[in-house]
């Protein structure tokens, strides 16, 4: 069953603390993203994976950072949430880079207080 | 750097119309063009891509590509209340894979 799995699905956080979501994929893909999407905005590209510890910032970088030790595991942290970083944040993954499908989580809906 | 913009915002049709969506791009060097159709609260998922100029169909669901124009477009013939969602355009660079996604039309089909 192939699937894109995000914890947790709904966080509150406090602006100044630190917060950690997680995304996990079973399909042995090379590539994941984190996405965020905001009224209006389409998604938008945080960051992107080509494989373990092979990591490029997409269009939106400040104020995150990812980890990838394993190919099925994919981690976005933000040290010091600020109130503009409340949204929706989806994972996604794909076989390989960009030109094919992408398979998305079911999203994790971050406020930042 | 690659802009894709999307028009109408929002449209609403009574069920069996045939609805198109409209989806610009900036870079004439685009090599790969894709829609993705997200229902409310949940993830968005792939519906159909294409490389080439032309048309490609799959069953209700119809993509137009016109590079020179820097213009692509879906039609969902015989629109379904089931249809009613946020229609995402993408489209990727040829020196980057990086998929450029708009802001979204927001369709809703009437019975």
């Amino acid at each position: 069953d192939m699937k894109v799995t995000q914890m947790p699905r709904y966080l509150i956080k406090r602006m100044g603390e630190n917060v950690l979501l997680e995304c996990g994929q079973d399909m042995s893909h090379e590539t994941m993203y984190w996405y965020r999407q905001d009224p209006g905005l389409g998604l938008q590209l945080i960051y992107i994976s080509y494989d373990v510890d092979s990591n490029s910032e997409g269009d939106i970088p400040k104020g995150y950072r990812v980890s990838r030790k394993k190919r099925e595991h994919f981690s976005l942290i933000l040290d010091s949430a600020k109130t503009n970083q409340t949204s929706v944040y989806f994972c996604a993954s794909s076989l390989t880079g960009g030109w094919t499908e992408q398979f998305f989580g079911p999203g994790t809906r971050l406020t930042v207080l | 750097q690659q802009k894709v913009q999307q028009s109408p915002e929002s449209l609403i049709v009574p069920e069996g119309a045939m609805t198109s969506l409209n989806c610009t791009f900036s870079d004439s060097a685009s090599q790969y063009f894709a829609w993705y159709r997200q229902h409310s609260g949940k993830a968005p998922k792939a519906l159909m891509s294409i490389f080439s100029n032309g048309e490609k169909e799959e069953g209700r669901f119809t993509i137009h590509l016109n590079k020179a124009s820097l213009h692509f477009s879906l039609h969902i013939r015989d629109s379904q209340p089931s249809d009613s969602a946020l229609y995402l355009c993408a489209a990727a660079s040829s020196g980057s894979w990086q998929l450029i996604f708009g802001s979204g039309t927001q369709l809703t089909v009437m019975p």
